[in-house]
């Protein structure tokens, strides 16, 4: 089976460019969030949505930061303009929800390494 | 605010050896606990994850345990191999109505020595 798909797996860009990252979840998983990495915050959580409607946006650091699900199979989380801090490891995660046979177990994707330079 | 605290940062091992990860939380409001495995580069893998009701779970060699009174998941490996080595995180979803986000501690980096 395949798991959470994400791309591009690395991105090098210059401050003030508008970077899009794209995230496929596990099928049938109806959740999904985004994760940023870094060396100093470790993993926070950006946003996460349930069937496609955002529940918690309170992780996005700044307006320049946004995300989408326009549908159960695809994510978009875009940063305009970029800026040097913005250089991490971004995730994305999903897992199935509710349910008796739904423990709430997160499955990440490889992650799409940010350099904005 | 819940916050989870991973001890040790690094743990260096010879191989063969048996240990512990240690993980602690401060609300015990948890609906499950999870231990991850994060090889360099790459995402995060899902090893074991504990229900708020369950003491503990297993899994090969690995076992976790839950105390949730006490705020305190310990991750154990047996017989370690060099491939084993990898950064491990603990990862505590809050027990309030809706919240499906998980709090990470900063992980615990081993290496097991050939």
């Amino acid at each position: 089976d395949a798991g959470v798909i994400q791309s591009p797996r690395h991105e090098v860009t210059e401050m003030g460019q508008e970077v899009t990252l794209r995230c496929k979840p596990i099928s049938g998983h109806n959740s999904l969030f985004w994760y940023r990495q870094t060396m100093m915050r470790g993993l926070e959580l950006l946003i996460y949505f349930n069937n496609n409607v955002p529940i918690d946006d309170s992780g996005m650091p700044e307006d320049r930061f946004s995300a989408k699900m326009p549908n159960a199979s695809f994510s978009t989380l875009k940063i305009q303009p970029s800026e040097p801090r913005d250089s991490a490891v971004y995730f994305c995660a999903s897992s199935p929800r509710g349910g008796a046979a739904n423990t709430g177990e997160l499955f990440f994707g490889e992650g799409s390494r940010l350099t904005v330079l | 605010k819940q916050e989870v605290t991973q001890i040790p940062a690094a743990l260096s091992v010879p191989e063969g050896e048996n240990l512990v990860l240690n993980c602690s939380f401060t609300d015990s409001a948890i609906y499950n606990l999870q231990w991850f495995r994060q090889d360099p580069g790459k995402g995060l893998t899902s090893l074991l994850l504990i229900q708020s009701s369950q003491r503990e779970q297993t899994s090969g060699r690995l076992n976790a345990s839950l105390d949730k009174s006490s705020g305190r998941s310990t991750l154990y490996i047996a017989a370690s191999q060099p491939g084993d080595s990898a950064t491990y995180l603990c990862a505590v979803r809050p027990l309030i109505q809706g919240a499906q986000k998980l709090v990470f501690g900063q992980g615990t980096r081993l290496t097991i020595n050939p």
